[in-house]
């Protein structure tokens, strides 16, 4: 069964202050792990997709990256409107469906002033 | 663009009561998929479509029905609501299995 752990549940920020959330993965076969902020009362907003180990993305503050077992979200001199949960999911290249994403419970990222 | 819309956002049911729950994408996609998301647990998926005309079962499947209405139009349906159904639910939207998910605002359901 595939499988995904965030850590850590929530972490408090102060404005400028660099860090990492971890999204660490059991799949048979990674066909694609992808990253979503989601704000209150909102859908999740995609982000990133890493498709292989030792692929980057970057977005403004934001630089995604990928190994074998886990990925993390490295946030650069975060800003208070980087306030949100960040949500990682993994879809499998075996087994079952296609189509399906298996979503972590997400990291609460609140950035002060 | 309005990309994934979802109604209605706020609903309360009484228990075995019947809704359906609309979405609708402009974005041209083929697949589209039903989420919900509780405190505490990861989105989990309740049904999906591959593609107009085909429907699947999620994870999460039993208490709901869907419809493929057409390309653009994806619903849900409780027949009888329970308490245990209490959650937001989820509409997104791909245009193919391994591209990324756009996801709708969603749509606040409460069972009394």
């Amino acid at each position: 069964e595939d499988q995904v752990t965030q850590s850590p549940e929530a972490l408090r920020l102060q404005e400028g202050e660099s860090s990492s959330l971890n999204c660490s993965y059991t799949v048979s076969g990674l066909r694609g792990l992808f990253w979503y902020r989601q704000d209150p009362g909102k859908g999740p907003e995609f982000l990133f997709t890493l498709y292989s180990a030792g692929e980057e993305k970057e977005k403004e503050r934001l630089k995604a990256t990928l190994t074998k077992k886990e990925s993390f979200l490295h946030i650069t001199a975060p800003k208070p409107e980087d306030s949100a949960t960040y949500l990682c999911a993994v879809q499998a290249s075996s087994g079952g469906s296609n189509y399906k994403l298996t979503f972590g419970k997400g990291t609460l990222l609140t950035v002060n002033p | 663009n309005a990309g994934v819309t979802q109604t209605p956002k706020f609903q309360v049911l009484k228990t075995g009561q019947s809704m359906t729950l609309q979405c609708a994408q402009d974005m041209n996609h083929n697949s589209m998929y039903w989420y919900r998301q509780d405190p505490g647990m990861g989105l989990r998926l309740i049904y999906y479509s591959a593609s107009e005309g085909t429907t699947d079962k999620g994870e999460v499947p039993n208490g709901y029905n869907v419809s493929r209405l057409n390309k653009r139009e994806f619903s849900l349906r409780l027949e009888s609501a329970a308490p245990s159904q209490t959650s937001v639910y989820f509409c997104a939207t791909n245009r193919a299995s391994n591209q990324p998910q756009h996801f709708g605002d969603g749509t606040r359901l409460s069972i009394l």
